[in-house]
């Protein structure tokens, strides 16, 4: 069974300071992807970034960076210099190998962007 | 990155009826697609698994009669919720995956209101 944690329900941030949210995942399967989602009050669910668990560098996209400690089972979300449209709800997610292997999902962790 | 649309983004219906909430990948072929619900300030609760071709796989709790799903073609899911009732009432959200994409792109989402 695979199982996500985030640990932190609200970050407060200001404007163009750099943000860590934590994930912390377990799983058995040898292979697997961990994924970080942003779902502003829209709904809408927007893919952020990817990290492969055999991927021997940090997955970085833009602002967003993903701090991957294997050994410790983290993935933590890095966004440099926030901005107001950084507010929202942000959800960390684990699959396992396969193409019909589903996503498991964190609680969430609602980010305020403030001036 | 692909497209998926979902369609309608929002309805009221009346208890008693029927639902059709569709999901559509825009611009490449969908072998897999996820149904999943999500109830305010919570995280996403995946319902079922849509292959092309073949049943849905429905999580456990889910009411297979209640929530049909239907993955008639590579490019488009439905889910029918049928004989809604007020606790039906949510935010629907589909997502799509080829094969050859580690990511899954979600749809806009559906809320659905049951009066």
């Amino acid at each position: 069974a695979q199982k996500i944690t985030q640990t932190q329900p609200g970050m407060f941030v200001q404007e163009k300071e750099a943000v860590t949210l934590d994930c912390t995942y377990d799983t058995s399967d040898p292979s697997y992807g961990l994924f970080w989602y942003k779902q502003p009050s829209s709904g809408e669910m927007i893919f952020l970034i990817y990290q492969g668990s055999y991927d021997q560098q940090n997955a970085t996209e833009g602002r967003y960076s993903l701090n991957f400690q294997k050994a410790r089972k983290s993935a933590n979300l890095v966004i440099s210099a926030s901005q107001l449209g950084d507010s929202a709800m942000y959800f960390c997610a684990m699959r396992g190998a396969g193409t019909a292997s589903k996503l498991t999902f964190g609680t969430g962790t609602r980010l305020q962007v403030t001036l | 990155g692909a497209v998926v649309s979902q369609h309608p983004s929002r309805v009221i219906c009346k208890s008693g009826t029927s639902v059709k909430i569709e999901c559509r990948s825009l611009d490449f072929q969908a072998t897999t697609m996820f149904w999943y619900r999500q109830f305010p300030k919570q995280s996403l609760m995946l319902m079922a698994t849509s292959n092309e071709g073949s049943k849905a796989t429905y999580e456990q709790g889910v009411e297979k009669d209640k929530f049909l799903i239907n993955h008639a073609s590579l490019t488009l899911s439905t889910l029918t919720v049928t004989s809604a009732h007020p606790e039906d009432s949510s935010f629907y959200i589909c997502s799509a995956r080829d094969g050859a994409f580690a990511e899954a792109f979600f749809g806009q989402g559906t809320r659905l209101t049951v009066v």
